[in-house]
């Protein structure tokens, strides 16, 4: 039973440009979070994919975009990258509709920002 | 005030002690509460869920306080293994939830 994936595990990149990560859920999961955790700080939720739509949505600038496929999937875009978008990113999943608040981490994609 | 405080620690024990860490939380509206652990450039795992009456696994002890809004974690006869940032989480509803986490704690357990 494949567990939280994630895509890429690292990467690196310049202000100004784009990236798009990606992430697919546990099996028998439907529902998936993007958090960013800087060093040193607790993991800062993003937002949340449903049934192909946002949900819920943290504090984040509209940079940030997301979508989700219709096999749970789910992509996270950020544009315009500043030095400050430097994190590593965490993909989550859970079944909504049961244990929604247990959450099940990728191991992350590392985001560089040069 | 942050909406979920931690102190970063970190806590240096040696193997066998007692550690307990705390967490408080700002919000009342506040539904359900974790610990997660997250180990050095890993991602977070479930450590165990905080229930109103407490509960326990093994060694470790987690209690929740509404009144005072806080939460603990009790790890008794510390391993080795147990050294880690150690996550509070804390949910609140809102149609679906919003989990929050703290900054963690760092435990640092030595021979």
């Amino acid at each position: 039973d494949a567990g939280v994936t994630q895509s890429p595990t690292h990467l690196i990149k310049t202000r100004g440009q784009q990236v798009t990560l990606r992430c697919s859920p546990k099996s028998g999961h439907d529902t998936v979070s993007w958090y960013q955790q800087a060093l040193g700080q607790g993991p800062q939720f993003i937002f949340q994919y449903y049934e192909e739509e946002e949900r819920q949505r943290g504090n984040f600038p509209d940079r940030f975009s997301g979508h989700q496929f219709p096999n749970y999937s789910s992509e996270l875009n950020v544009n315009a990258l500043l030095l400050g978008d430097s994190a590593l990113y965490l993909c989550a999943s859970s079944a909504r509709g049961r244990t929604i608040e247990k959450l099940f981490f990728g191991s992350g994609t590392q985001l560089s920002v040069l | 005030r942050k909406e979920v405080e931690q102190d970063p620690g970190p806590f240096n024990v040696p193997e066998g002690a007692t550690v307990a860490f705390n967490c408080t939380y700002s919000n009342s509206a506040s539904q359900s509460f974790f610990w997660y652990r997250q180990d050095c450039r890993k991602e977070p795992k479930l450590l165990m869920s905080v229930y109103s009456s407490g509960n326990e696994d093994g060694r470790f002890t987690a209690q929740l306080n509404r009144a005072s809004q806080y939460i603990s974690l009790l790890i008794r006869d510390s391993k080795l293994s147990d050294s880690a940032t150690y996550l509070c989480v804390v949910n609140r509803t809102g149609g679906s939830y919003i989990p929050t986490f703290g900054r963690g704690t760092s435990l640092i357990v030595h021979p």
